[in-house]
Order: structure tokens, then C-alpha cells, then sequence
């Protein structure tokens, strides 16, 4: 079975613009997350899907947002970016909204200078 | 406080060495926990997900958490410089919204 999938593995933005980062889940599960990864933070949860619409956010600016669509997959979406966005961005996917292991892709690196 | 602190390391093992890797947390109300092993420029990689207290093995690896001194262990029987990595641990509430430690950088030497 194919592993959690995300695209673009590299992005470079400058400051200001906006970016949109895909996610596709596992066969089979319906509930997505995103988290941002940074080497002071470690992972912060962003946000959770399931059967298109979010479940849970977590402490970031309205700049970040997210959609879930029938397929499951996911997309999230940074607009006006800063330096400081600058990360690994995460994607996990899950069988269920609780009680379930989460399963990471390997990531978009943003970049933002 | 962070929800789920872990020592960062680095933690320098032999080959061969059990590897003892530990986080504290603060919510008393978390039940499921997860451990990640996330190597370079991948994402992490699910070790262990429990629920509850107690112990739960899988192969060379042993989950333990004590709600009790809300503190969660993993345990690396046999270590093999494969296990080189960051290993991260992860508490939730509802097993949803999970809380991560920052990670405990591993060097497993041949």
C-alpha cells in the first residue's frame, strides 16, 4: 500500500507571496492532519480534516488555512508568507478522526526568503 | 510548559547497547502516545502507538507509559546503527490533535 504523498518535496517563495502544498492520504483514510516542523519548535499541529470538513486547528494565524476534498486528499494553503514560515511541512494521514495512529509523508521543505 | 517535553541528546550508544529514550508530559488527561523515528530529510516513521498505561512490545522495541509520574519511555533492545535517528514521542487527549516532544537525536556506533 502506497505511504502518505506529498508535493512539492522543495519550495522556494519569497516574502509575501503564497503557496499551496498538497497531501495524499493512505488508501482507505479519511482523516488528514498537518503539523509544521522547525528545529526550535519540533511539530505544531495546524490543523485536521475529516470527510472534508476541519476538525480541529491549532494556534496559527488565519494566513493558514486547509481544505479536505472528497477523495480525501488535502491541501493547505500560506498566503502573504514571512521568514518565519519557513519549515517542514508535515502531512499524516489516519483510518479514523480518533483513535488512530498517524502516518506521516515526507514532507514539503518551504523555504521563504 | 510545552505539553510533551523530551530531552533533545544526542545520545551516543555501542552497537549492541540498550537505548533507554524518555519524555515527561503534562496533561493528565492524554491516553494515546505514539513514538516516531524520523530520520534525515524524511518524515517520521511510526514505531509505537499505545493507549493507556502499561507496556507494549513490538520486535526489538518496548513502549512504557506511566500516567502515574506522566512519563513515557522507549526502550531499544539490541541497537544496530540503523537506529541512528531523531526519535520523537506524542501524547493526545482524544487521539486526535497530538502534542510532540522536539526529539532525542540517536548515534548508534559500530
Amino acid at each position: 500500500k502506497a505511504g502518505v504523498t506529498q508535493t512539492p518535496r522543495y519550495l522556494i517563495k519569497t516574502r509575501g507571496q503564497q503557496v499551496t502544498l498538497s497531501c495524499s492520504p493512505i488508501s482507505g483514510h479519511r482523516s488528514v492532519s498537518w503539523y509544521q516542523q522547525t528545529p526550535g519548535q519540533g511539530l505544531q499541529f495546524l490543523f485536521e480534516y475529516f470527510s472534508e470538513t476541519q476538525r480541529n486547528k491549532g494556534n496559527f494565524p488565519g494566513r493558514f488555512s486547509g481544505r479536505q476534498f472528497s477523495n480525501s486528499r488535502s491541501e493547505m494553503n500560506v498566503s502573504t508568507l514571512e521568514l518565519g514560515d519557513s519549515a517542514l511541512y508535515l502531512c499524516a494521514s489516519s483510518l479514523r478522526p480518533v483513535d488512530s495512529p498517524l502516518h506521516f509523508g515526507n514532507g514539503t521543505r518551504l523555504t521563504v526568503t | 510548559q510545552k505539553e510533551v517535553e523530551q530531552d533533545p541528546g544526542p545520545l551516543s550508544v555501542p552497537e549492541g547497547a540498550i537505548v533507554s529514550l524518555n519524555c515527561t508530559y503534562s496533561n493528565s488527561a492524554f491516553q494515546y502516545f505514539m513514538w516516531y523515528r524520523q530520520y534525515s530529510r524524511k518524515g517520521p516513521e511510526l514505531l509505537m502507538y499505545t493507549y493507556s498505561s502499561g507496556n507494549k512490545e513490538d520486535g526489538r522495541f518496548t513502549a512504557q507509559v506511566d500516567k502515574s509520574s506522566k512519563y513515557i519511555s522507549l526502550f531499544i533492545r539490541d541497537s544496530q546503527p540503523s537506529d541512528s535517528a531523531t526519535y520523537l514521542c506524542a501524547g493526545s487527549e482524544a487521539g486526535n490533535q497530538f502534542y510532540f516532544g522536539t526529539g532525542t537525536s540517536l548515534t548508534v556506533i559500530p
